[in-house]
């Protein structure tokens, strides 16, 4: 069974630097094929794509958040890092990491989630 | 970026009722297109990808279709536990991108 959970500050000041760990069980992200996302998701509004990580450590991030966001992983402790920079209010909301996969070839959308975790930027 | 536009923004439906929900996307995407349902305080939860493909577990009341650029989503005989939040998702290129969410309201 594949499980995910964010960790990190539920308040961060404007400008500082947000640390979220995505700790997961079931996979590993060394396994060929395999990719660890992070989502976000400000107060009643819609689901934002942030970042993937690959099993061959293949990055990818959003344009919008630019070179704010750096993403990691750690083998030996199954776990995935997403740091965001000079954060600001706007950044607010809940952020979920999410597993996907590829087989036959096909890649998979992001299944399953964290539970999530709620972070409110502010003075 | 590939814009996702999902229609209607929120819907209302009876117990029992069939209703679909479309998502566009401003270029083709083959059949990367992920369907999620989100409840309140809940993480999204994968309906379907490829467009068409069940996830497993999800009961076959939902239904995928489409390529390209036209999607939908139908969900037939509607239950108490089916009123939530969906979101179309494309996975054809970065930046992945979701839809607006179409909010599923009881009637």
């Amino acid at each position: 069974q594949i499980t995910l959970k964010e960790s990190g500050p539920t308040l961060v000041k404007p400008t500082q630097t947000l640390t979220l760990t995505c700790t997961f069980s079931g996979f590993s992200l060394t396994t060929t094929g395999v990719g660890v996302g992070w989502i976000r998701q400000p107060p009643g509004e819609a689901l934002e794509w942030l970042a993937l990580i690959y099993w061959n450590d293949q990055k990818r991030f959003s344009p919008s958040l630019g070179s704010r966001l750096t993403i990691t992983k750690d083998t030996s402790k199954n776990q995935v890092v997403l740091t965001m920079t000079n954060v600001d209010p706007v950044d607010t909301g809940t952020y979920y990491c999410a597993y996907r996969f590829r087989a036959a070839g096909i890649w998979r959308s992001f299944d399953p989630w964290g539970p999530g975790t709620l972070v409110t930027v502010s003075s | 970026d590939i814009r996702m536009t999902q229609s209607p923004p929120s819907l209302s439906a009876s117990v029992g009722d069939r209703v679909t929900i479309t998502c566009r996307a401003s270029q083709a995407i083959s059949n990367d297109l992920a369907w999620f349902q989100q409840k309140p305080g809940k993480a999204p939860q994968s309906l379907i990808y490829g467009a068409s493909t069940l996830q497993s577990g999800v009961p076959s009341k939902f239904r995928g279709s489409g390529s390209g650029t036209d999607f939908t989503l139908t969900i037939t005989s509607l239950q108490p536990e089916d009123f939530a939040t969906y979101y179309c998702q494309q996975y054809n290129d970065y930046p992945y991108t979701f839809g607006q969410g179409t909010k599923l309201e009881i009637k």
